[in-house]
């Protein structure tokens, strides 16, 4: 069956860096693009941006145009998450999830990564 | 930019049918998804292009919209529908998703 597996949560200080992990399995990889979305606590769900397994081709709101890179790793069925000059209101739990082309919806989503910036 | 409007909390009691509105404008033209997010959970799809049901999702969960609303509708609602609902669109004009800013349903 398709999953999407995370890393662990991360705890980290304002200023510092986040490489956030998301492993498919069950389906083909190039197949399908991989959103990146998260949800501050108590707060509703922010779009990150998307990565084109097949051609590594990404997209990102303008928020964070020069904060956040997005990369895949064919032969480990992974996808990478980057976000530099962490702050405070970047805690959240960050999620990937499986984007149907076809139907523009999210059908498979990660377990989600706790991301704690304090000092 | 294309904003998804969702009442911040609905409640009901057991056994009763709970409704939640989503609103946009031109609602009418995109399709409408919905996901419900449990305490500590990822969101899951219940409904998706309006209407239609993801496998396994109970038939007490349907969807219909009109006009510029769309509503998730939740019959025979009991403890284990206490969760987080979100609507979500595709924006094409700027090639991203937009999600409403969810509604919690409480279960009296």
């Amino acid at each position: 069956q398709v999953q999407l597996v995370q890393s662990g949560a991360e705890v980290k200080n304002p200023g510092a860096s986040l490489k956030v992990s998301c492993k498919a399995t069950g389906y083909t990889f190039t197949a399908y693009y991989i959103h990146w979305v998260r949800q501050a606590p108590g707060r509703g769900l922010e779009w990150l941006g998307w990565i084109n397994p097949n051609r590594g081709d990404t997209k990102f709101p303008q928020t964070f145009q020069g904060r956040i890179t997005m990369t895949r790793d064919k032969s480990t069925l992974t996808t990478h998450l980057d976000l530099s000059g962490l702050r405070p209101d970047d805690t959240a739990v960050y999620f990937c999830a499986r984007f149907s082309s076809n139907y523009y919806y999210f059908d498979n989503w990660g377990q989600g990564t706790l991301v704690s910036v304090s000092s | 930019s294309y904003v998804l409007t969702q009442p911040p909390s609905v409640s009901v009691a057991p056994g009763q049918t709970a409704s939640i509105p989503c609103g946009g404008s031109n609602l009418e033209t995109k399709s409408v998804h919905w996901y419900q997010q449990r305490p500590g959970q990822a969101p899951m799809m219940v409904v998706s292009r309006d209407t239609d049901r993801p496998s396994g999702i109970p038939d007490r969960f349907s969807g219909s919209k009109s006009g510029s609303t769309a509503t998730l509708t939740i019959s025979g609602v009991d403890a284990g529908d206490d969760a987080v609902y979100f609507c979500q669109v595709w924006d094409g004009t700027i090639d991203h998703p937009v999600f409403g800013g969810g509604t919690m349903l409480t279960v009296l």
